[in-house]
């Protein structure tokens, strides 16, 4: 099936500086989703980018589909920004779940 | 509020015991999704059903299983539970199947003693 890496695992980082986590599989997809996960469990959904740049206030995400990456931005970090950063792919040639990388765990020192 | 509802928030229950997640999609959303974190599997996938039918099967046991109703709210029924099972179990949606945003529920916390 379909292999999806993210990096770096872990980032820790000062409030108000910026970050890049990568995302990359393995195959074609027809959907990509971004998730950040709370320290209450609870999974938010960021993007929905199987292809292209979208913003959202301080983040902004990109999917380069043809190199099978995606790039999460986020700017001005703020310690609510902390958790754990999931991205999940579903592949063009498989059923229709999503695969989910390892995450990035970020944490923000205030 | 992604509009997907799950119940219970959490369980706790002992070893050999059943129990039953439920989930009710989004307004309009025909597929539903089942997904397991644990801590040592990470985000997994278990089972979709798309309008009533079976539609895709991940890494489900034997021992769990799932269905979706006419109303279209689906419950993930897990029997003989082992320590292994306690996990945060996710329930999806999505308006098709395949190639569409799928909607995260608040998830529902399974402890097994």
């Amino acid at each position: 099936g379909i292999q999806v890496e993210q990096s770096p695992p872990d980032l820790i980082l000062q409030e108000g500086a910026n970050s890049t986590l990568r995302c990359n599989f393995s195959d074609s997809v027809n959907n990509l989703q971004w998730f950040h996960q709370n320290p209450w469990g609870q999974l938010i959904n960021l993007f929905y980018i199987p292809s292209g740049t979208k913003q959202n206030g301080r983040l902004s995400a990109t999917t380069v589909a043809t190199e099978r990456y995606s790039l999460l931005y986020i700017s001005s970090s703020q310690t609510t920004d902390s958790g754990v950063y999931f991205c999940a792919v579903e592949s063009n040639f498989g059923n229709e779940k999503l695969t989910f990388g390892t995450g990035t765990r970020l944490t923000i020192i205030p | 509020d992604s509009g997907v509802t799950q119940t219970p928030k959490h369980l706790i229950t002992a070893t050999g015991q059943r129990v039953t997640l439920r989930c009710s999609p989004r307004s309009g959303d025909l597929s539903v999704y089942w997904y397991q974190q644990s801590l040592d599997q990470g985000l997994q996938f278990l089972i979709q059903y798309y309008n009533g039918e079976e539609r895709a099967k991940g890494n489900i046991l034997e021992r769990f299983s799932a269905q979706q109703f006419p109303d279209l709210h689906s419950e993930l029924n897990l029997s003989s539970l082992e320590l292994g099972d306690s996990a945060l179990y996710f329930c999806a949606s999505s308006a098709a199947s395949g190639g569409t945003k799928q909607y995260f529920g608040p998830g529902t916390r399974l402890t097994v003693t």
